[in-house]
């Protein structure tokens, strides 16, 4: 079936604009997680979703940072006033938060470059 | 604070040979332990993981040996390939106290030679 995808999959801009980048969970699955990879580290946690709502936000580097999960599926993740130092490849993975797994699937990314 | 450390940072061994990539964690709690293989310009992808009530987990080629009282936990890749050439992700959690946030370490290099 489908994977976790992630749209779009480069987006450059200007220090100072905002951004929303997209990810779409794979059908059924209710958890949903961003996380944030810089070139060389593994990644970073930035918010979960159980549903529509966020359940661990703690992850969130400041108050520029926002994710929403509306119906439970689709989820955005939008940056304000972008600044250099938010460059980086932005990952959501989503799992099945039944039963007794914990596996996260991960999309392809969004790289994130602020000039 | 870096709650799983990862070494070495960067691996080279000849096809066929055994690649043996180390991780430790402090936090007692965690209860999940996942290693991804992510391919440049791709995202992770699961390969294997274990819980902590078992000591080894075998998956084909990849091996995770898992020590709970040394707290450390380790990825073998037997009769290496040139295809497995990527970066690999050890990482934890706790799905009780953290929701199954992922603590990832910092990954490790892989180049196997021909």
């Amino acid at each position: 079936g489908a994977g976790v995808s992630q749209t779009p999959s480069n987006k450059v801009t200007e220090k100072g604009k905002y951004v929303e980048l997209r990810c779409d969970p794979i059908s059924g699955h209710t958890a949903l997680y961003w996380y944030r990879q810089s070139l060389g580290q593994g990644p970073e946690f930035l918010i979960y979703f159980q549903g529509t709502g966020a359940a661990d936000d703690s992850g969130l580097p400041n108050d520029r940072f926002f994710a929403v999960r509306p119906e439970g599926s689709v989820s955005t993740l939008k940056i304000q006033r972008t600044e250099r130092g938010d460059s980086a490849v932005y990952l959501c993975a989503s799992s099945y938060s039944g039963g007794d797994t914990y596996e996260q699937y991960f999309g392809p990314g969004t790289r994130l470059t602020v000039t | 604070q870096q709650q799983v450390k990862q070494s070495p940072q960067s691996l080279i061994v000849q096809k066929g040979g055994i690649s043996i990539i180390n991780c430790a964690y402090e936090n007692t709690a965690f209860d999940y332990f996942p290693w991804y293989q992510q391919f440049p310009g791709k995202g992770p992808a699961l390969l294997i993981a274990i819980r902590p009530d078992v000591s080894e987990k075998k998956e084909g080629r990849f091996t995770i040996s898992f020590n709970k009282s040394a707290k450390q936990f380790s990825l073998h890749i037997m009769d290496s390939q040139p295809g497995d050439s990527a970066t690999y992700f050890c990482a934890a959690s706790n799905r009780g106290s953290t929701l199954g946030r992922l603590y990832f370490g910092r990954g490790t290099q892989l180049t196997v030679w021909p």
